[in-house]
């Protein structure tokens, strides 16, 4: 049983298409995030939802837009995608005052 | 603005030898985790650290917390090739708002 499950692993799409990453935790978690690894590594937070509401939005363009549909559930949606968006974006959970659990991450390519 | 840096970015060192990585930060939190992540995977949990002069060890890797001064070092003792990946520290500075150091690239040469 995997923890943080995301899908899909990879997406390679043309510049200007639509494209979604879905998440799913089974920990029972209050908290679910998105992030954003680039090329060089760093991890920037983009979103975070706690009970299904928003309470982190980052500086993230507009064409980013997060839904959680449920606790348990968060989804990135992206539109217009750019060649800058090309990273990998890992969808994570917590508990308040606890560690994030990651999960596997979704490497998406714009070409 | 919160920052999170780690020095150095990155670190070549040979088996054997002992070596620290920093993770300095501008806000005020007591809690800082530490974080290992493998080529091309994901991000596992080494450490958490949630008061002033915590410490904790695993093996070869001891980290400790002081956060008067706002630094988190994480010490390799006699590194092995097993211990070659990213580290990272992330600062939480309200239960659920997460910010991570830029990383460190770990590569134990034989």
């Amino acid at each position: 049983d995997t923890a943080v499950s995301q899908t899909p692993k990879y997406l390679v799409t043309q510049m200007g298409n639509d494209k979604s990453i879905k998440c799913e935790q089974n920990l029972g978690h209050d908290t679910m995030y998105w992030y954003k690894q680039d090329s060089k590594k760093f991890l920037k937070i983009m979103f975070s939802y706690n009970n299904k509401e928003l309470i982190i939005n980052e500086t993230v363009p507009n064409r980013f837009s997060p839904k959680s549909p449920d606790k348990a559930h968060l989804n990135l949606h992206i539109n217009s995608l750019e060649l800058g968006d090309s990273a990998v974006y890992f969808c994570a959970s917590s508990q308040p005052g606890r560690r994030l659990f990651f999960g596997e991450g979704s490497r998406l390519t714009v070409l | 603005e919160l920052k999170v840096e780690q020095n150095p970015l990155f670190l070549s060192m040979q088996e054997g030898k002992n070596y620290t990585i920093y993770c300095n930060y501008s806000t005020t939190s007591d809690r800082l985790y530490w974080y290992r992540q493998d080529p091309g995977k994901s991000l596992e949990s080494l450490f958490v650290l949630l008061s002033n002069g915590a410490v904790k060890q695993e093996g070869r890797l001891m980290a400790s917390l002081d956060t008067k001064a706002r630094l988190s070092t994480l010490h390799i003792t006699a590194a092995v090739h097993d211990l070659s990946a990213t580290y990272f520290c992330a600062v939480d500075i309200t239960g659920n708002q997460f910010y991570f150091g830029t990383g460190t690239s770990l590569t134990v040469i034989p």
